[in-house]
C-alpha cells in the first residue's frame, strides 16, 4: 500500500494568497484527519471526516480555513487568505472502519507551509 | 476531558543503555493509548498501542510500553538504545467508544548519544 499521500510536500506563498493542501487516504480507510504541527502549539487536530462527512471541525482556527472530502479517496484543506501565522506542517491521517476507536491512525508525510 | 502529559521535553541516553520516555494520561474509563515516533521532516509513524489485555505491549523496532492503570501511565521503553532511535516521540490517548479523536502529548525529543 502506498500509505497516506499528501501534496505538495512544500509550499511557499505570500500573505493573502489562497493555499490548497491535498490528501489521499489509504484505500479502504473511512476516517480522515487533518492536523497542524507547530513548535509553539504542538500537534493540533483541525478537523476529521467519517465516511466523507465532517464530524468535528472545532479545531479549525478561523473561517479562513475550510476542508472538504468530496469522495472517499480525496480531501482538501484550503486557507484563504493565508497569513504568516499559518506557517506550519500540516498532516493528514486516516483509519480503517470500526466503531471501537481502537484503530490506528496512519499519517502522511506532511506539507510544510511557509507564508511570507 | 481527556489529556495526556509527557513531562520531559528532552531525554538523553547513551547508546546501548536502556531508555524510558514517560507518558501519563487523564481519561474516564479504560483508555486506548498509542505511541508514535517522528523522524526529522517526516510524518508520525505508529509504534504500538494498548487496547486491552496484557499490560506490556510490544511494538516496532524493539520498543515496548507498560500500561499502569493505578499510576495512569504508559511509559515507552527499550532495553538497549540505538543512535537511530533519536527522534521525537508522541504519546496519545483516546477514550473507549469515542469517535476516533486522539489527544496527543507535547512530544519528547529523544537523543541517543554514541
Amino acid at each position: 500500500d502506498a500509505g497516506v499521500i499528501q501534496s505538495p510536500r512544500h509550499e511557499v506563498t505570500e500573505m493573502g494568497q489562497e493555499v490548497t493542501l491535498r490528501c489521499k487516504p489509504i484505500s479502504g480507510h473511512n476516517s480522515l484527519f487533518w492536523y497542524r504541527q507547530t513548535m509553539m502549539r504542538g500537534l493540533e487536530l483541525l478537523i476529521y471526516f467519517n465516511n466523507n462527512v465532517p464530524i468535528d471541525d472545532s479545531g479549525m482556527p478561523e473561517d479562513r480555513f475550510s476542508a472538504k472530502m468530496p469522495n472517499a479517496s480525496f480531501s482538501t484543506l484550503k486557507i484563504q487568505p493565508s497569513e504568516p501565522r499559518d506557517s506550519a506542517v500540516y498532516f493528514c491521517a486516516s483509519t480503517k472502519p470500526g466503531t471501537s476507536g481502537s484503530n490506528t491512525q496512519y499519517f502522511g508525510p506532511g506539507t510544510r507551509l511557509t507564508v511570507l | 476531558a481527556q489529556s495526556v502529559a509527557q513531562p520531559e521535553d528532552q531525554v538523553n541516553v547513551a547508546e546501548g543503555n536502556p531508555l524510558t520516555v514517560k507518558c501519563t494520561y487523564s481519561v474516564s474509563g479504560n483508555p486506548y493509548l498509542f505511541w508514535y515516533v517522528q523522524y526529522p521532516n517526516r510524518g508520525l509513524q505508529f509504534l504500538l498501542k494498548y487496547i486491552t489485555g496484557d499490560n506490556l505491549v510490544k511494538g516496532s523496532y524493539g520498543f515496548e510500553a507498560e500500561f499502569n492503570k493505578s499510576q495512569t501511565s504508559f511509559h515507552l521503553k527499550k532495553p538497549s538504545a540505538l543512535v537511530s532511535d533519536s527522534a521525537l516521540y508522541f504519546c496519545a490517548v483516546r477514550p473507549p467508544g469515542s469517535a476516533r479523536q486522539l489527544t496527543f502529548g507535547s512530544g519528547t525529543q529523544l537523543t541517543v548519544l554514541p
